[in-house]
């Protein structure tokens, strides 16, 4: 059964809206868990790492305020794009890493944000 | 650092017909390495990984990927392709002491019937 339960998996709003994206861990405690943009026909790149109960690390180039992360519980992590804009548009994911090396990543299903 | 290099953006293939993925990585440490697949609007599946022992790995859905370190390839490959592989194939790899990945800028396979 799934292990990373990411909603919305769709969003389309207005320019200027914020968005929240929630990323829960169905199974396990996460004290991390990764978010991931990717753009179309391009990979995944990392944007931030959070930290239950601490700030979130940022990736070199991802704009902080931008980019709110929140992970106030052991199974919650949050991403707010705020003040989106057209250039914000892609396909968010989180993932869950497992602190286990032979448990891989476990993967949302992704959220796809589009900014008219 | 690691860097994930994908050669071929494309994989076009009819059905039944065997395909290659190809992957190479650099790095200066030992890594693990992986083979994600993308489902359209979907996460990402773990196909198959190397930890480390058999450079020969299977994976799901009749994948299996073969570990060069001489090469430092990681490429994937399936015998017999089906409709329902058509997807986008990402190959990644970690450091042993970090949980995060770097991925590859994806393959998309296409299988024609």
């Amino acid at each position: 059964g799934a292990v990373v339960s990411q909603h919305p998996s769709w969003v389309i709003c207005k320019s200027g809206t914020s968005v929240k994206i929630e990323c829960r861990s169905l199974d396990f405690q996460a004290t991390t868990m990764f978010w991931y943009r990717q753009f179309p026909k391009q990979s995944l790149m990392l944007m931030a790492t959070s930290n239950e109960g601490s700030k979130a690390t940022y990736e070199q180039g991802v704009e902080k305020d931008k980019f709110l992360i929140n992970h106030a519980s052991l199974t919650l992590s949050t991403l707010t794009v705020t003040s989106a804009h057209p250039e914000d548009s892609s396909f968010y994911i989180c993932s869950l890493p497992r602190g286990v090396v032979d448990q891989p990543q476990h993967f949302g299903d992704g959220t796809r944000l589009s900014i008219l | 650092a690691q860097s994930v290099t994908q050669l071929d953006s494309q994989v076009p293939v009819f059905e039944e017909a065997p395909v290659e993925l190809r992957c190479n990585y650099s790095s200066s440490v030992s890594v693990y390495l992986f083979w994600y697949v993308q489902y359209p609007n979907q996460g990402l599946q773990l196909l198959l990984k190397y930890l480390s022992g058999s450079t020969l790995v299977k994976g799901i859905n009749g994948f299996e990927a073969e570990f060069n370190k001489s090469q430092t390839s990681f490429h994937l490959r399936k015998p017999s392709v089906h409709i329902s592989d058509t997807a986008e194939y990402f190959c990644a790899v970690q450091r042993r002491d970090t949980d995060k990945l770097i991925f590859g800028t994806g393959t998309r396979l296409q299988v024609f019937p």
